[in-house]
């Protein structure tokens, strides 16, 4: 099926630096959601993006529509410890009311 | 704002066990969604409805069947349950034509 690659796999940051991740795809998409899901909790939704070249803020954070339609970037700036978290994309082909498909995560540690 | 509730939160049985899980969604969403997430894993689709109807089929085990309710309830059955059944089971909601799905705390099943 159809796959999301999502990097970093892995960040480990100090507190206050800023972050960024991507997720490329090799199929056009229509929608991207950035979801972070805390240990044993469910993911919750960030920012939602449904046009080409789109960029949407929700307070620290950033994201983009890749112009291809084929990627995503989530920005952090000025990072806290609840920022620490698993990030995950996900993207529908359709714009909406099907699945999701998500990509692989991007995991933030902070170190004190 | 309300949100997805999920129940049980945890639940552990004996191989060859049935399970039921149930999601409530959002007021005045009408499409439900279930995922199962592995340890590690990125969340999987199984299954979705909309209007009381099956709308989509993911990676869902034949000993699996889900169904929605005339409430918008959900409920996802799962029978002579196997080890590798063991994961968080994530259900999320949305309405018809926004793309936006939100998602519960999730049921961590434990099959022993």
């Amino acid at each position: 099926g159809q796959q999301l690659n999502q990097s970093p796999q892995s960040m480990f940051i100090q507190e206050g630096e800023d972050v960024s991740m991507n997720c490329t795809s090799s199929s056009i998409f229509n929608t991207w959601l950035w979801y972070k899901q805390d240990p044993g909790e469910g993911p919750v939704l960030l920012i939602a993006l449904y046009k080409a070249g789109e960029l949407t803020s929700n307070g620290r954070l950033t994201a983009q529509f890749g112009i291809t339609r084929k990627d995503s970037f989530l920005n952090i700036s000025a990072s806290i410890p609840s920022d620490v978290g698993i990030y995950f994309c996900a993207s529908l082909v359709d714009f909406g009311n099907e699945k999701l498909t998500f990509g692989t995560g991007t995991r933030l540690t902070i170190i004190p | 704002a309300a949100g997805v509730i999920q129940s049980p939160r945890h639940l552990i049985k004996e191989k060859r066990e049935t399970a039921t899980l149930k999601c409530y969604p959002i007021p005045r969403h009408d499409t439900v969604y279930w995922y199962q997430q592995g340890p590690g894993q990125d969340p999987q689709f199984l299954i979705s409805f909309y209007e009381k109807m099956q709308s989509d089929k993911g990676s869902i085990p034949d000993r699996f069947s889900a169904q929605q309710f005339s409430d918008y309830h959900s409920e996802l059955n799962m029978s002579s349950l196997e080890l590798g059944d063991s994961a968080l089971y994530f259900c999320a909601s949305d309405r018809r034509g926004v793309s936006e799905q939100f998602f519960g705390p999730g049921t961590r099943l434990t099959v022993l």
